[in-house]
């Protein structure tokens, strides 16, 4: 079984400061990581991707892989309340099987 | 716009009854997937397939059954159904060939068997 794993939180946030969201995978194999946002009631939206170690960066967001340590985390700058929502951890197998973990939640309080 | 369509949204279903969950994509993608979503459990994978004419059990098959007869149709459907299957379901897609590509979501059906 390959598991991701993630904080449910809540994790709260000031509106203007850095949220980080981290999750953890267990099968080495792993070939590439993807972060989703998800509203309430909605489907999950494809944030970033990244499958290098080190950092991606888009816009207010950066990915951060570490596969040694097998974990990847979301950074969120200037965190706006709009960013609140649940967010979903996947990881890639064989090209065409992703693993999500359960999401964790961000408030960002204004 | 390109995408998934998922029909119905939601529907109220008896249990013992019997319905399909519609999913059609129009960006050719080889790879679709069947989730649920249940709260505290996250996405968790049913049935997919890897190109038309295969499909796949994932994590949570019992009670479903799928087909791929072309490449943009893959319904899902229950037999029978039970309470246990009241759920969120969300069909996916993906590339299959691009490894930063990801999945594209349906916007679900939200499924309630009384």
């Amino acid at each position: 079984q390959k598991e991701v794993e993630q904080n449910s939180g809540p994790l709260s946030v000031p509106e203007g400061a850095i949220a980080s969201l981290n999750c953890t995978y267990s099968d080495r194999v792993s070939q590439s990581f993807f972060w989703y946002r998800q509203y309430s009631g909605k489907s999950p939206e494809l944030i970033m991707s990244i499958y290098s170690n080190g950092d991606k960066e888009d816009g207010r967001f950066t990915a951060q892989l570490n596969k040694a340590s097998q974990y990847v985390s979301l950074l969120i700058r200037d965190s706006q309340p709009s960013d609140s929502a649940t967010y979903l951890c996947a990881v890639l197998y064989n090209f065409n099987k992703f693993y999500f973990g359960s999401g964790t939640k961000l408030n960002v309080k204004p | 716009t390109a995408g998934i369509t998922q029909a119905p949204t939601s529907q109220i279903l008896a249990a013992g009854r019997s319905m399909t969950l519609r999913c059609t994509q129009d960006m050719r993608h080889n790879a679709m997937y069947w989730y649920r979503q249940d709260l505290g459990l996250g996405l968790r994978l049913i049935h997919y397939s890897n190109t038309a004419g295969t499909t796949g059990k994932g994590e949570v098959p019992d009670g479903y059954s799928v087909s791929r007869a072309n490449t943009d149709d893959f319904p899902l459907t229950l037999a029978s159904a039970v309470p246990s299957q009241t759920s969120v379901y969300f069909c996916a897609s993906s590339d299959g060939r691009d490894r930063e590509s990801g999945y594209t979501f349906g916007s679900g059906t939200r499924l309630t068997v009384v």
